[in-house]
């Protein structure tokens, strides 16, 4: 099956700090979403992006389908913003299950 | 509009017992998926029901089941429950037309302790 590798794992940062984080995938995808997960569990959806790039607030991605892989950009990172970060793809049709990445664990430190 | 809903929030059963969990649903969608976390990991995929049938399964024993209610809510079942089952529970709901991806959104999750 494909793999999702992300990173960095983990990623410490002051308050106000910017930051990438990288998504990898080992074949051709028909599906991306990035998602947030709060300290309670929930994930949170921000991006629904298998190519192109989109922009809400502070936050934006780009997925370069061709090579493989996706960007989450955040900048001006505040508290609220820490917890775990996932891609995960979907392949082809009739294969619309989500496949998770290993998550990065953003901490933001005021 | 209201979002995906998940109950129970918690659970704790004895191994060797069954479990229920519910799901809910957003508004309009017609799919649904459930996926298990275990602590640590990300959400792996256990199966998704459309049209009141199981179109996919992911690496999971038959002692997990499912089933789709006319109204598009759904049930995940557990049964002779192992310490290896306790995790995160999430269902996720989407559209489910053939032929086209849609975005999937995630319920608050059910976490299931196995002592």
């Amino acid at each position: 099956g494909i793999q999702v590798e992300q990173s960095p794992p983990d990623l410490i940062l002051q308050e106000g700090a910017n930051s990438t984080l990288r998504c990898n995938f080992s074949d051709s995808v028909n599906n991306l979403q990035w998602f947030h997960q709060n300290p309670w569990g929930q994930l949170i959806n921000l991006f629904y992006i298998p190519s192109g790039t989109k922009q809400n607030g502070r936050l934006s991605a780009t997925t370069v389908a061709t090579e493989r892989y996706s960007l989450l950009y955040i900048s001006s990172s505040q508290t609220t913003d820490s917890g775990v970060y996932f891609c995960a793809v979907a392949v082809n049709f009739g294969n619309e299950k989500l496949t998770f990445g290993t998550g990065t664990r953003l901490t933001i430190i005021p | 509009d209201a979002g995906v809903t998940q109950s129970p929030t918690h659970l704790i059963k004895t191994r060797g017992q069954q479990v229920t969990l519910r799901c809910s649903p957003k508004s309009g969608h017609d799919t649904v998926s459930w996926y298990q976390q275990a602590l640590g990991q990300g959400p792996q995929f256990i199966f998704q029901y459309y049209e009141e049938e199981e179109r996919q399964r992911g690496n999971f024993p038959d002692r997990f089941s499912g089933h789709q209610f006319p109204n598009y809510s759904s049930e995940l079942n557990v049964n002779a429950l192992l310490l290896g089952d306790s995790a995160l529970y999430l269902c996720a709901s989407s559209l489910g037309r053939r032929g086209a991806f849609y975005e999937q959104y995630f319920g608050p999750g059910t976490r299931l302790t196995v002592t």
